[in-house]
């Protein structure tokens, strides 16, 4: 069965430092590949996709994330943390074989020390 | 313009009685989406309708009954509240079901049961 596992619950980084958030999949078939997020008292928001063109994708707020086919890897990175930053991190996964309903991982918060 | 609004924002009622919660979407989708986000941030999803017509339903207690009048709404109507209901449920949209459409997800509603 397809899964997604989000490494760290909780990660913590300092203001200008490099974030990285962690994402793991399983699927036996190219997937299509998300990362949302969730501020505070908010819905999530997608932030980019993977749907198997490019495999480093730009999203919103200077973050990327590149598929890893070998890796059954998907990481989310930004180069300098913003304090603005702070929320939790949702990947999720879908293909044929979840009949494309999207499976999520548990999220990670990302926090940001000034 | 709010494109998936969901009513109320917050709901505070006592065990064993009935609520709805509504939700509208403006983006001409065909695909909505009932979700259900634990105290840990966990997304459960719950039901999904396409184009009126319910096509993923997980196991949730049949307390839970979605409604979709149109394409545009998807309400969700809960029976004999319980309180291990107390969540906060989100409604979501997107233009297909699942493959690489992304989800639009309303602003929440904070369901608690005392």
């Amino acid at each position: 069965a397809q899964s997604v596992t989000q490494l760290g619950s909780h990660v913590s980084v300092s203001e200008g430092a490099l974030v990285l958030l962690r994402c793991n999949y399983s699927s036996s078939v190219p997937p299509y590949l998300f990362w949302y997020v969730q501020y505070p008292n908010q819905g999530l928001q997608l932030l980019l996709k993977y749907t198997s063109a490019a495999t480093l994708v730009k999203g919103i707020n200077g973050f990327e994330a590149e598929f890893k086919k070998s890796e059954t890897s998907f990481h989310l990175t930004k180069p300098s943390a913003h304090m603005r930053d702070a929320a939790e991190y949702f990947c999720a996964v879908s293909d044929r074989g979840s009949n494309y309903q999207l499976i999520w991982g548990a999220g990670t918060k990302l926090i940001i020390k000034p | 313009d709010t494109a998936v609004s969901q009513t109320p924002k917050y709901l505070v009622t006592q065990m064993g009685n009935d609520k709805s919660i509504k939700c509208e979407q403006n983006l001409g989708h065909d695909t909505m989406y009932w979700y259900k986000q634990d105290s840990k941030k966990f997304l459960k999803i719950m039901f999904s309708y396409n184009n009126k017509e319910l096509i993923i339903n997980e196991t949730v207690p049949n307390r839970f009954s979605p409604k979709s009048p149109d394409k545009a709404h998807l309400n969700l109507h809960i029976n004999s509240l319980e309180l291990g209901d107390s969540a906060v449920y989100f409604c979501a949209s997107s233009q297909a079901p699942g493959g690489g459409w992304e989800a639009f997800f309303g602003q929440g509603t904070r369901l608690t049961v005392v």
